[in-house]
């Protein structure tokens, strides 16, 4: 039973548009989400996070929207950059109990 | 301040040996978690130790083993390998403050193993 899903395993944009990245959870006991970005080689690193007492959350370029009817998140990422480049994981978790973590979206940006 | 360390970095097996993998957590940190990455499956959450307790475990077969010890380094251990458990595995740590699911957790760069 997958409790967090990212049914995009992978995404292409070009470099200066917006890039989407979507999230599904169906655990409404989840309270907190994030998003990490992994490079190959490297363990993945913290993105952006936000609570569910929030709907957005913002840091720079990065935009986290929840919608807790829908059990939806997405990032969003304006302007993509050749650095954005990455696989980029969701991950939920409430309490002590541990993060549930997505697949993952490989995003692609072209030059 | 140094990074979350794993070693070793690759790692081959054969059928039905054990392996031990290391984990040095960031300085402070107290919780550590160990992941397995395999392609399309994402993060799977192998367990949590916190201060030298086993906090929370994953839905893995007892083949999968770990402990921590009292400066926080953690190791893991698999036990029969089999060929499924070729992946990579990540280790995370997360301030020393509460433990929660909120605490960020800063990861280390994996060990890949392949088991033959």
């Amino acid at each position: 039973d997958q409790q967090v899903k990212q049914n995009s395993p992978s995404l292409s944009v070009q470099e200066g548009r917006i890039s989407i990245l979507n999230c599904d959870y169906t655990n409404s006991m989840f309270d907190y989400f994030l998003w990490y970005k992994k490079y190959p080689a490297e363990g993945p690193t913290f993105l952006i996070s936000i609570s569910s007492i929030k709907d957005k959350n913002e840091d720079g370029r990065f935009t986290v929207f929840l919608n807790k009817s829908a059990k939806h998140l997405s990032l969003h990422i304006v302007p993509s950059q050749p650095g954005d480049s990455a696989v980029y994981f969701c991950a939920a978790g409430w309490g002590n109990y541990q993060l549930i973590w997505g697949a993952g979206t490989k995003l692609i940006i072209k030059p | 301040k140094a990074g979350v360390t794993q070693t070793p970095r690759y790692l081959i097996k054969t059928r039905g040996q054990q392996v031990t993998l290391s984990c040095s957590p960031i300085s402070g940190h107290r919780s550590v978690s160990w992941y397995q990455q395999t392609p399309g499956q994402g993060l799977q959450f192998l367990f949590e130790y916190f201060s030298e307790t086993q906090r929370n475990k994953g839905n893995f077969p007892g083949r999968f083993s770990g402990r921590q010890f009292s400066n926080s380094r953690s190791e893991m251990n698999v036990s029969t390998l089999e060929l499924g458990d070729s992946a990579l595995y990540l280790c995370a740590s997360s301030s020393p403050a509460s433990g929660t699911s909120t605490d960020t957790q800063y990861f280390g760069p994996g060990t890949r193993l392949t088991v033959l």
